[in-house]
């Protein structure tokens, strides 16, 4: 199994809602990613999971919040999002460290009303 | 701080063409990796390819071939006989090592829009 997988592949939300978007990898990484992409732009780094623990995050607001529940596993959790946070939102895993090549999902669009 | 430069925002080729994706790096590190990734309008990146800074070896996996040069701190891509499936975003990425912990961090290019035409 080589692929990364997240669900859902879309989603619509209101400012005030509450979501979660999850990412599952059985590839036996043990470094797990989220980015935020804006049309048009290059993907933005928001946090970097290392053996479960968060060795990364980039200054992002606290209305997006990461969990990684177990080595397969990684979760952001939504809360009061704006409407500037629509986006598209990739997963990404890579063996661990810097010289390994990060393997992306399909990403989650998110549009925030 | 890293950086990636790639200059081309968008090509436009006819189907046959041959195509070359132009990728400049800066880096203060001595030991670094680079990373090509194409995007296709489906949105999931798909990696292409990875070369680390003591391998100048140029490199050919079938239409593709990337050209690395690192006395102008450059990572070409070029495909041969493009085809219509071409047509995607490529992003050329270098990596950061993480100090604190594990994981990297990917430093992309602003990203270069390949559209092949019939």
């Amino acid at each position: 199994d080589t692929e990364v997988t997240q669900t859902p592949k879309h989603l619509v939300m209101g400012m005030t809602n509450k979501k979660s978007l999850k990412c599952e990898q059985h590839m036996g990484h043990r470094a797990m990613y989220w980015y935020k992409q804006k049309a048009k732009k290059p993907p933005e780094l928001m946090f970097v999971y290392s053996y479960e623990k968060l060795s990364i995050n980039e200054s992002v607001p606290s209305r997006f919040s990461p969990e990684c529940p177990n080595s397969s596993l990684l979760n952001l959790h939504l809360h009061a999002l704006q409407p500037e946070d629509s986006a598209l939102y990739l997963c990404a895993s890579s063996v661990t460290g810097y010289r390994d090549e990060q393997f992306f999902g399909p990403g989650t669009r998110l549009t925030v009303l | 701080a890293q950086k990636v430069t790639q200059a081309q925002t968008e090509i436009s080729v006819v189907e046959k063409e041959d195509v070359t994706l132009d990728c400049v790096y800066e880096t203060r590190d001595t030991t670094y990796y680079l990373f090509w990734y194409k995007q296709p309008p489906s949105g999931e990146l798909v990696f292409l390819i990875r070369r680390n800074s003591f391998d100048e070896q140029n490199e050919i996996s079938g239409r593709y071939s990337w050209n690395f040069q690192k006395s102008t701190s450059s990572f070409n891509f070029t495909i041969t006989a493009s085809q219509v499936v071409d047509s995607a975003v490529y992003f050329c990425a270098l990596s950061e090592r993480v100090l604190t912990g594990g994981g990297n961090k990917l430093t992309f290019g602003t990203g270069t829009q390949l559209k092949v035409e019939l």
